[in-house]
């Protein structure tokens, strides 16, 4: 069975620009969450989406913002990215009530 | 709001002593819990979740924690280290209804000095 899986892997991008992240879930997972994670502020949540809906939502400001297609996969995008947007991305998914399995990530650097 | 504490950002133990990470939750209602690991540049692994069935929880790799409701903990142990442990671990916690996201503490580093 597939796990979770994000692409791409690596990503540079430079001050002011855009990124577009994807994730897979597992097959028959409807519920994908994304998650940001720094040395400093550790594993902090961004949103969730369920059946293409946004369901739950962390405390980021608006330049980060996600989709959830109808075969469940899901995309995040950063729009002018600043320095302190350099981290890991994990997404997340899993059945409703269930543990989260979680991609790679995709570590993003800002420069 | 649910949360979780774990105490000591780095956990230092010898090969083959016993590995103790402390997780402390705060919820009024005993909440679904887990233990992930984390590799370095890598995502994170189940190593064991408590859903209200046996308060002992065993999970991969020889971890198991104890949910213990009088003192809110869930507190993950190893009886011998092994220098494959050597990781970060995540205590995380969610709510019964299941349509709420992982909340996580902050991590423990942990070292297995030879």
């Amino acid at each position: 069975k597939a796990g979770v899986t994000q692409t791409p892997r690596y990503l540079i991008k430079t001050r002011g620009q855009q990124v577009t992240l994807s994730c897979s879930p597992i097959s028959g997972h409807r519920s994908v969450s994304w998650y940001q994670q720094t040395p400093g502020q550790g594993l902090q949540f961004l949103f969730e989406y369920f059946s293409e809906t946004q369901r739950n939502k962390g405390n980021f400001p608006g330049r980060f913002s996600g989709r959830q297609f109808s075969n469940s996969r899901s995309e995040m995008n950063v729009s002018t990215l600043e320095l302190g947007d350099s981290a890991l991305y994990l997404c997340a998914s899993r059945r409703e009530g269930t543990e989260a399995f979680f991609g790679q990530g995709t570590r993003l650097t800002v420069v | 709001a649910q949360s979780v504490t774990q105490l000591g950002s780095h956990v230092s133990v010898s090969e083959g002593a016993l590995v103790l990470l402390r997780c402390n939750y705060s919820s009024s209602v005993p909440p679904y819990l887990f233990w992930y690991v984390q590799y370095p540049n890598q995502g994170l692994q189940l190593l064991l979740k408590y859903t209200s069935a046996a308060t002992l929880v065993k999970g991969i790799n020889g971890f198991e924690a104890e949910f213990k409701k009088s003192e809110t903990s869930f507190h993950l142990t190893k009886p011998s280290a092994h220098m494959s442990d050597a990781a970060e671990y995540f205590c995380a916690v969610m709510g019964l209804s299941g349509n709420t996201p992982l909340v996580f503490g902050k991590g423990t580093r942990l070292s297995v000095i030879a």
